[in-house]
């Protein structure tokens, strides 16, 4: 099984910073990376894809980048409804999730 | 409009059976693999078992193989998943979500279209 780690678990940032959130797969994923965000009490909503595909009407400030076992996720600049928890999920044998990193308030 | 829905959630003593639907809409149910995502309370996600479009092959996680069994009835548009055997670690938030495409031996695929989930306690 491939595993992915996540990040950091959490972080705190104000509206305006650029975050980053990082995912180690155990082994490489030829770019088989997607990322969800999720907010309380709700489905997660996919975000990007194929480590750097934007998914149709998700805001430029996402991207993705990486390749092997090492990707990552940016928001260039943070807004108020960005606040949530972030996944990655390595897709290249089977599925995994990483344990996910929740966006906070400072 | 992409719709999933499910049901069949509930409380069940250690040991029952539960079974979980999903009711899509809005695309060519029978195109694509589905899987089920669980989220057990204040956890993180965890993939539980997928199906091909045609329903021909099944994919489990280690933690559910042998308990768990994923159907589909491409007639009805319809997703399944029977459980038996039920463990308190099972009790999670039950997800549909639809592959963006299939699903193989030596691959999966990321979800674009997730069902709002079915809460699923297993509790004496």
């Amino acid at each position: 099984d491939i595993q992915m780690t996540q990040s950091p678990s959490s972080l705190s940032a104000s509206v305006g910073d650029r975050v980053t959130i990082t995912c180690r797969a155990s082994q490489g994923i030829s770019n088989s990376l997607a990322w969800y965000q999720q907010k309380p009490g709700k489905a997660p909503k996919l975000l990007l894809y194929a480590a750097s595909r934007l998914e149709s009407g998700v805001p430029s400030r996402f991207s993705g980048s990486g390749s092997g076992t090492d990707y990552t996720l940016t928001i260039s600049s943070l807004q108020p409804e960005d606040f949530a928890t972030y996944y990655c999920q390595q897709y290249y044998s089977t599925s995994f999730f990483g344990g996910g990193t929740k966006v906070e308030i400072k | 409009e992409v719709q999933l829905l499910e049901s069949g959630g509930g409380l069940v003593q250690p040991g029952g059976s539960l079974r979980l639907s999903c009711a899509a809409s809005g695309f060519t149910f029978s195109s694509y693999a589905m899987s089920w995502v669980r989220q057990a309370p204040g956890k993180g996600l965890e993939w539980v078992s997928a199906i091909s479009g045609s329903g021909g092959s099944t994919y489990y996680a280690d933690s559910v193989k042998g308990r768990f069994t994923i159907s589909r009835d491409n007639s009805k548009n319809t997703l399944y998943l029977q459980m038996n055997s039920l463990r308190a670690e099972d009790t999670a938030v039950y997800y549909c979500a639809k592959s963006s495409g299939r699903w193989g031996a030596t691959g999966g695929n990321y979800f674009d279209y997730w069902g709002q989930g079915t809460l699923v306690t297993v509790s004496s």
